[in-house]
């Protein structure tokens, strides 16, 4: 069946600029997330979604991020006034609540900032 | 929260060789212990996991050890091929909430 995917898989920006970065993660998985990698980096947690509980947002590095789950499927990750240290691949995943955790990555988006 | 430390941050093997990657973590409420292998261009792919009631699990070349009273686990594949070569990540979790290592680049010489 269909995996995760991301939208755009690439993405090139001006300093400044704000940028969505979309995810649709697999059918019928309530838990979603999204994680920075930067160049030759590991796995930088930004924020969660499970369900329709509130989103733990402890992985935000500034005000500047911000990310939407609607209809508790698709997810779109803002970054507003994007800066240079913002590029890095961005990541989303998905799982299933009830079962062992196990997540199911997407390709990434790579975020190019100018 | 959970942190998770992973060593070596690179690892360089001869084809055929093992290659052991070691992790830490640090809350012992952590039960569920997946490794991932990142290739270039791609997102993580899940290769193996532990659970915390368990202490060993194998998969044909890759086997993966938890040690729960040390809170370390280690992934272990034996006879590597170049196409083992990639990054892998371990992880812990608890319930859906998981945090990644930084990370091992492995190399597989041929």
């Amino acid at each position: 069946g269909a995996g995760v995917s991301q939208s755009p898989s690439n993405k090139v920006t001006e300093k400044g600029k704000d940028v969505e970065l979309r995810c649709d993660p697999i059918s019928g998985h309530t838990a979603l997330y999204w994680y920075r990698q930067s160049l030759g980096q590991g796995l930088e947690f930004l924020i969660y979604f499970q369900g329709n509980s509130a989103p733990d947002k402890s992985g935000l590095p500034s005000d500047r991020f911000s990310a939407e789950r609607t209809g508790g499927s698709v997810s779109t990750l803002t970054i507003q006034r994007t800066q240079q240290e913002d590029s890095a691949v961005y990541l989303c995943a998905s799982s299933l609540v009830d079962q062992h955790g196990e997540q199911f990555f997407g390709p990434g988006t790579r975020l190019t900032v100018l | 929260g959970e942190n998770v430390e992973q060593h070596p941050s690179t690892l360089s093997v001869q084809e055929g060789d093992s290659a052991v990657i070691k992790c830490t973590y640090s809350d012992s409420a952590s039960n569920y212990f997946p490794w991932y292998k990142q290739e270039l261009g791609k997102g993580p792919q899940l290769i193996i996991d532990i659970r915390s009631n368990v202490g060993e699990k194998k998969d044909q070349r890759i086997a993966v050890t938890l040690n729960k009273t040390a809170k370390h686990f280690s992934l272990h594949i034996t006879e590597t091929q170049p196409e083992d070569s990639a990054v892998y990540f371990c992880a812990a979790s608890i319930d859906n909430d998981m945090r990644f290592g930084a990370g091992t680049r492995l190399t597989v010489k041929p």
